[in-house]
């Protein structure tokens, strides 16, 4: 059972234009929401994260939108640049517990 | 600052074998989580270590197993490896005190089976 939800399975968009991935979640214990960025050949990297108790999180470029009713997330990237271009992953965890449960990835490609 | 750091960087077995993967927590971590990434999949929780125990398991078998060390440090053990068993293998750390589920990955470890 998949419990997180990614999409689209890949990207491509334009040198200055918005990068949107979403997720989708099923167990409303999950209270914890980061978003992971992961080059070829090096582990995920921590990007932007959010609780439920806020709808929007902004760090630079990065945006995180969160609709707890719909139970969905998204990771919209302003001015995407061709550095961006790697594979994002949504995820998710319950109030203390430490299992980040991950979804299947986005694969990302900014055209310069 | 060193980060999180794992060895080998690859390695290939044969089924059947064992094998050994071990991994160095950020520096004031005193948390290790294993995880699994199949290609092109997302990573999956294999198990979490805090002091010197097992705090929570994934969905793997006994054949997977693991150890942390007084100095935080961790192995991931696996036994009679299946084809099945080839993947990336990411150690993550964490402070158990401030957030045991922010993780820092290390680069993996890619197991290859034949």
């Amino acid at each position: 059972q998949q419990q997180v939800k990614q999409s689209p399975q890949s990207l491509i968009v334009q040198k200055g234009g918005i990068s949107i991935i979403n997720c989708a979640y099923e167990n409303t214990a999950f209270d914890y929401f980061p978003w992971y960025q992961q080059f070829p050949g090096k582990g995920p990297a921590l990007l932007i994260a959010i609780r439920p108790d806020v709808s929007e999180k902004k760090e630079g470029r990065f945006t995180i939108s969160f609709n707890k009713s719909a139970k969905q997330f998204s990771l919209h990237i302003m001015d995407s640049q061709p550095g961006d271009s790697a594979t994002y992953f949504c995820a998710a965890a319950p109030r203390g517990n430490y299992k980040l449960t991950f979804g299947k990835g986005t694969l990302l490609t900014v055209n310069p | 600052d060193a980060g999180v750091t794992q060895s080998p960087t690859h390695l290939i077995k044969t089924r059947g074998q064992q094998v050994t993967l071990r991994c160095s927590p950020k520096s004031g971590h005193d948390t290790v989580s294993w995880y699994q990434q199949a290609l092109g999949q997302g990573p999956q929780f294999i198990f979490q270590y805090y002091e010197e125990e097992e705090r929570q398991r994934g969905n793997f078998p006994d054949r997977f197993s693991g150890h942390q060390f007084p100095n935080y440090s961790s192995e991931l053990n696996v036994n009679a490896l299946l084809l099945g068993d080839s993947a990336l293998y990411l150690c993550a750390s964490s402070s158990w005190s401030s957030g045991a589920n922010v993780l820092t990955f290390g680069a993996g470890s890619r197991l290859t089976v034949l």
